[in-house]
């Protein structure tokens, strides 16, 4: 069965901070994929980024970089120089590769506060 | 590109009541998922359309839950005798092209039983 695990729920950070978002997942498939959601208090679940398991070429958009680590079924989102429009929660997803496995797999989110 | 809309986007309802709501996802998407959301909690899948044909139903979705994609545009997420435990908000996202691309969101209907 898939999990994903966001263990902390809260981080609050002054802005111009830098600051890194845990996600640990577990599958027993060997093809699967992984997301970032980002979701403001307006409510709607805004994409981030998609990467699969054969990729683990860490990514940089911006301030945002991603460090997926297969060794330990990691996959961390750290925001640099955070700023106040930063301010969401944010979640990571699973998905496993499969003629039935189309549904994604939230962790239970991270609320970041970005303070000015 | 108008994006996934859904409606109404707030219901207030009494218990034991029907309830229904709409998604209409991005036009060129094939697949439609509907989700719930509780407070604190992430997104739990509740069911998954790819054109008409409903392919995966969770194990949270009751009998009181019916989902339709009758022409494999629009969405309906039907709720019977609704509960005060099927408080949440209801989310439905689509998704075109390869299987297990990004999803895109709507902004959700947030339905409160009374």
């Amino acid at each position: 069965a898939q999990k994903v695990t966001q263990a902390q729920t809260e981080i609050s950070v002054v802005e111009k901070e830098d600051v890194t978002l845990d996600c640990v997942y577990e599958t027993r498939d060997t093809t699967y994929y992984l997301f970032w959601y980002k979701q403001p208090p307006s409510g709607e679940l805004v994409f981030l980024i998609r990467r699969n398991s054969f990729d683990e070429q860490n990514e940089i958009s911006g301030r945002y970089s991603w460090n997926f680590q297969k060794s330990t079924s990691s996959f961390n989102f750290t925001i640099t120089a955070s700023q106040v429009v930063d301010s969401a929660v944010y979640f990571c997803a699973l998905s496993e590769v499969g003629v039935n496995n189309n549904d994604m797999r939230f962790g239970a989110g991270t609320r970041l506060t970005v303070k000015p | 590109d108008t994006g996934v809309s859904q409606n109404p986007r707030h219901k207030i309802t009494k218990r034991g009541q029907n309830v229904t709501f709409r998604c209409d996802p991005i036009s060129e998407h094939n697949r439609l998922y509907w989700y719930r959301q509780t407070l604190g909690q992430g997104p739990e899948f509740l069911t998954y359309f790819q054109n008409e044909a409903q392919l995966e139903k969770s194990r949270l979705l009751s009998d009181r839950f019916s989902a339709e994609r009758p022409k494999g545009s629009f969405s309906t997420l039907e709720i019977q005798r609704t509960e005060q435990g099927d408080s949440a908000m209801y989310l439905c996202a689509s998704s075109g092209g390869t299987l297990n691309t990004e999803a895109f969101f709507g902004q959700g209907t947030r339905l409160t039983v009374v």
